[in-house]
């Protein structure tokens, strides 16, 4: 089977610095992405991990292990329109698998 | 510019009624993706299609229909068979790194 398991929610501080998990089980593995969506409306690809190690976009960086099939998106000097659910997603082969998203709360 | 166009953004149906959400691209994809969430939920996949005139079924497909007639369009129809239509419902395609999403159909039975 196929599963990823993220927090429901996490709270951070404006200006802080927040890491959500993600781990997961495939059948087969091309690469770990971040999706952030806000309430009402769709999904935005963040970032994209194909191989082991840290990838930085600004604010944002990801983290993949393959090994521990596990990976993490790190947020940087959180802004309140950083409020939103963040979705971690595997791409098996022909399709990607979603997590159930981790909704963002952040408190001024 | 290029993206994804679905519509309509808001949709009512009625008990029994078959409808159809419409999907376009001109990103020039070749994958295209059909995704329900619900309230709080995470992305459901209903279908995809890899290429022109195949599909295959996702995880959700009971009670929906889907077409691939074209690169650019990927229709999906809701039918009665489907007994808890409500909710958001997502097109998406990609590349074979990541997808984006259309604005998204908010589909209500009345």
């Amino acid at each position: 089977g196929q599963s990823l398991e993220q927090p429901s929610e996490v709270t951070a501080v404006e200006g802080a610095i927040v890491q959500i998990n993600c781990t997961y089980q495939t059948s087969g593995f091309y690469g770990l992405s971040w999706y952030q969506q806000h309430d009402g409306g769709a999904p935005t690809f963040l970032s994209y991990n194909a191989l082991d190690g840290l990838e930085e976009t600004g604010r944002f960086s990801s983290f993949l292990s393959r090994s521990d099939s596990y990976g993490y998106l790190l947020l940087q000097e959180l802004q309140m329109k950083d409020s939103a659910s963040y979705f971690c997603a595997v791409s098996p082969h022909d399709k990607i698998i979603f997590g159930k998203g981790t909704r963002l709360h952040i408190l001024p | 510019d290029g993206g994804i166009t679905q519509s309509p953004k808001y949709l009512f149906r009625k008990e029994g009624q078959n409808v159809t959400l419409s999907c376009e691209q001109n990103l020039n994809h070749d994958a295209m993706y059909w995704y329900r969430q619900d309230p709080g939920q995470g992305l459901r996949l209903i279908y995809y299609s890899q290429i022109v005139n195949d599909f295959q079924k996702g995880d959700i497909a009971e009670g929906y229909s889907v077409s691939r007639e074209k690169k650019e369009s990927f229709p999906l129809t809701v039918t009665s068979a489907q007994k808890n239509p409500t909710a958001f419902y997502l097109c998406a395609s990609s590349t074979t790194s990541f997808y984006t999403f259309g604005s998204g159909t908010r589909l209500t039975v009345v």
